[in-house]
């Protein structure tokens, strides 16, 4: 079966940075896509952008484009969501999904989640 | 005005069916579209329910209870996720999401509440 394991929760200070993972259990992890959806406190999810670790190929939402970076390392099955200098509106639930292409699909696997804190 | 909207809540008896929409933003046709379905129960990650865009394009996800389905209703431009026999489980947070202007598109959330 699937799995996304995501690394564990993050407090920060505003600037500073931040890479969190999301390492996939199969060996088929390079052929999937990776998508990354942020939930703010007591919102609803948000698609922020998604990577194909077999090549690197990587999408952003609008909404995202230049505020984090997606990479993948498909050597170990692992990919990335991080920022260069964190704000307090970044305070969220990360969550990494699985899809299997960038187009009218579903994301049927997901991790259990990255909370990240951002204050002062 | 948002690309999809859903209630904000919706209440149902055990036992009962609920039927919870996605309304497509006027100009968007509800037609062309596969609407997925999520439910998300606090504290955990969002689960991957079912699409539907017509009975010949339509997936149920892995475990997912048949008494869990799809559909559209043209005339309102929404989608439609029908759940029969509510149980006290079920009660979560339904997001529908769509594949629009080449962007993963989700609608605001329906915390769907039995009792």
């Amino acid at each position: 079966e699937v799995q996304l394991v995501q690394s564990g929760a993050e407090v920060k200070k505003p600037g500073e940075s931040l890479k969190i993972s999301c390492k996939g259990s199969e060996k088929s992890f390079a052929n999937n896509w990776i998508g990354w959806v942020r939930q703010m406190p007591g919102k609803g999810l948000e698609w922020m952008g998604i990577i194909y670790p077999g090549d690197s190929d990587t999408r952003y939402s609008p909404s995202f484009q230049g505020q984090v970076t997606i990479s993948a390392d498909k050597s170990i099955s692992t990919a990335y969501l991080q920022w260069s200098s964190l704000k307090a509106s970044d305070t969220a639930m990360y969550y990494c999904a699985r899809n299997l292409g960038y187009g009218d699909y579903q994301f049927d696997y997901w991790g259990q989640g990255t909370l990240v804190t951002v204050s002062s | 005005q948002a690309v999809l909207t859903q209630p904000s809540s919706l209440s149902a008896s055990p036992g009962a069916s609920a039927s919870l929409t996605c309304t497509l933003r006027s100009g968007i046709s509800v037609a062309s579209y596969r609407i997925y379905w999520y439910h998300q129960k606090p504290g955990s990650p969002p689960q991957y329910l079912l699409r539907y865009r017509s009975d010949s394009d339509k997936q149920q996800g892995s475990g997912v209870p048949s008494r869990f389905s799809g559909s559209k209703d043209a005339s309102a431009n929404a989608g439609i996720l029908l759940i029969s026999g509510l149980q006290s489980e079920d009660e979560a947070d339904y997001y529908c999401m769509i594949w629009h202007s080449s962007a993963w598109v989700f609608g605001g959330g329906t915390k769907l509440t039995v009792l």
